[in-house]
């Protein structure tokens, strides 16, 4: 079946370096992937929808300069958290859509020290 | 905002136990779908509904949708240890864009 994969799954970084989060459509185009953002024992909440081709869709509360959104191809959307700080640590996950079922990547643990 | 609350937060039961997860809103979803999540991964889907008063039956989960599409549960008989983990209810807010709800975290003890 369809496979969303994300990359890295765990990272741990220095308190104001840049993360790049990667999602890819293993086996279908999407022009259409989402990111949430998961605390500890909470629910997803969607921080953004990134269309390729044209610029990502935040929800409310999202800053966006901070959560950069690229994506370039149809298989590929990115997620970079500039300037990382420790209130940024959180589990991130991406989907995509697939034939009217949405695909969740596996997460990123983000650890900021 | 839309808001799809679900109760209870937190369950624990003996194993072949049945128990019943509600996930509650006041707006109509047009479709709204189940996912389990284990710890440090991602949700994976477990059924969609899509018509208000659908009911969908996997192996010991009963899904409902209700009939004004603003609620749902889900109905597990005889629990396992395997069914321990996050249970998720997202409602489709059009153009597949999910809001998830609050989340049901469920423990089974053997």
């Amino acid at each position: 079946g369809a496979v969303v994969s994300q990359h890295p799954s765990w990272v741990i970084c220095k308190s104001g370096t840049s993360v790049k989060i990667e999602c890819r459509s293993l086996d279908f185009q999407a022009t259409t992937m989402f990111w949430y953002r998961q605390f500890p024992k909470q629910s997803l909440m969607l921080m953004a929808t990134s269309n390729e081709g044209s610029k990502a869709t935040y929800e409310q509360g999202v800053e966006k300069d901070k959560f950069l959104i690229n994506h370039a191809s149809l298989t590929l959307s990115t997620l970079t958290v500039t300037s990382a700080h420790p209130e940024d640590s959180s589990f991130y996950i991406c989907s995509a859509i697939g034939v009217d079922i949405q695909y969740f990547g596996a997460g990123t643990r983000l650890s900021v020290l | 905002t839309q808001l799809l609350e679900q109760s209870p937060q937190f369950l624990s039961i003996q194993e072949g136990e049945n128990l019943t997860v509600y996930c509650n809103s006041s707006s109509v979803f047009s479709s709204l779908q189940w996912y389990r999540q284990e710890p440090g991964e991602g949700p994976v889907l477990l059924v969609t509904v899509v018509t208000g008063g659908e009911v969908k039956k996997l192996k010991r989960l009963t899904f409902q949708f209700g009939d004004a599409r603003k609620d749902s549960s889900l109905h597990i008989t005889a629990a396992q240890p395997g069914d321990t983990g996050l249970y998720l209810c997202a409602g489709d807010r059009g153009t597949y864009k999910y809001i998830f709800g609050t989340g049901t975290r469920l423990k089974v003890l053997a």
